[in-house]
């Protein structure tokens, strides 16, 4: 069963500009959540979708957002992109609430 | 952002060695779960704990749910170069959600 993927893997994109991240979850999964990774804050929850519903959403500004589809791809969006929104975007995967999460490798966006 | 207490922070051991690393949160989980990070690669989940109490094993892997659900621990025993990585603790609180909060990391590196 091929595991969670994202794209794309890197990114390189200017102040100002935004940016659409995609993650496809495992196969038959339906919940889908997206995490920051930064040296100094660590992995930090973004938001969390079942069945194309945000089901939650973490203390991030209003310039991230995500959507799922009913298919359970899911996408994340960072408008107005800020020098500080340099991470490593995670995504994972799971087959319904409250069971194991599965991870992706990543999207490592760079803002200059 | 909210992050659990980790500790060590790092590690530097000998191979053959065993390893211990633990979690603390000041509030409560249902869930505990140890992924393990490797450069440039999302977290791959380790071992998942249900239950207060609770020891589970993975091969040279064991980790334990404490008994309040405020803290858990994992152990490596016979350490190899390829447990080379971060280590990252995870609490979830479930119900409604599958957000994960994160421990600050334990840096391993094993020499031969």
């Amino acid at each position: 069963k091929a595991g969670v993927t994202q794209t794309p893997r890197y990114l390189i994109k200017t102040r100002g500009q935004q940016v659409t991240l995609s993650c496809s979850p495992i196969s038959g999964h339906r919940s889908v959540s997206w995490y920051q990774q930064t040296p100094g804050q660590g992995l930090q929850f973004l938001f969390e979708y079942f069945s194309e519903t945000q089901r939650n959403k973490g203390n991030f500004p209003g310039r991230f957002s995500g959507r799922q589809f009913s298919n359970s791809r899911s996408e994340m969006n960072v408008s107005t992109l800020e020098l500080g929104d340099s991470a490593l975007y995670l995504c994972a995967s799971s087959s319904d609430p409250d069971n194991e999460q599965f991870f992706g490798p990543g999207t490592r966006l760079t803002v200059l | 952002g909210q992050q659990l207490n980790q500790s060590p922070q790092s590690m530097f051991i000998q191979e053959g060695e065993d390893v211990s690393m633990n979690c603390t949160s000041s509030s409560i989980f249902n869930t505990w779960l140890w992924y393990k990070q490797e450069p440039g690669e999302g977290p791959v989940l380790l071992i998942a704990l249900y239950k207060a109490g609770e020891l589970t094993s993975n091969g040279r892997l064991t980790a334990q749910f404490g008994i309040t659900r405020k803290d858990s621990f994992l152990n490596i025993s016979a350490s190899i170069p390829s447990d080379v990585g971060i280590y990252f603790c995870a609490g979830q609180r479930g119900g409604a959600t599958n957000k994960l909060i994160f421990g600050t990391g334990t840096l391993l590196a094993v020499q031969p």
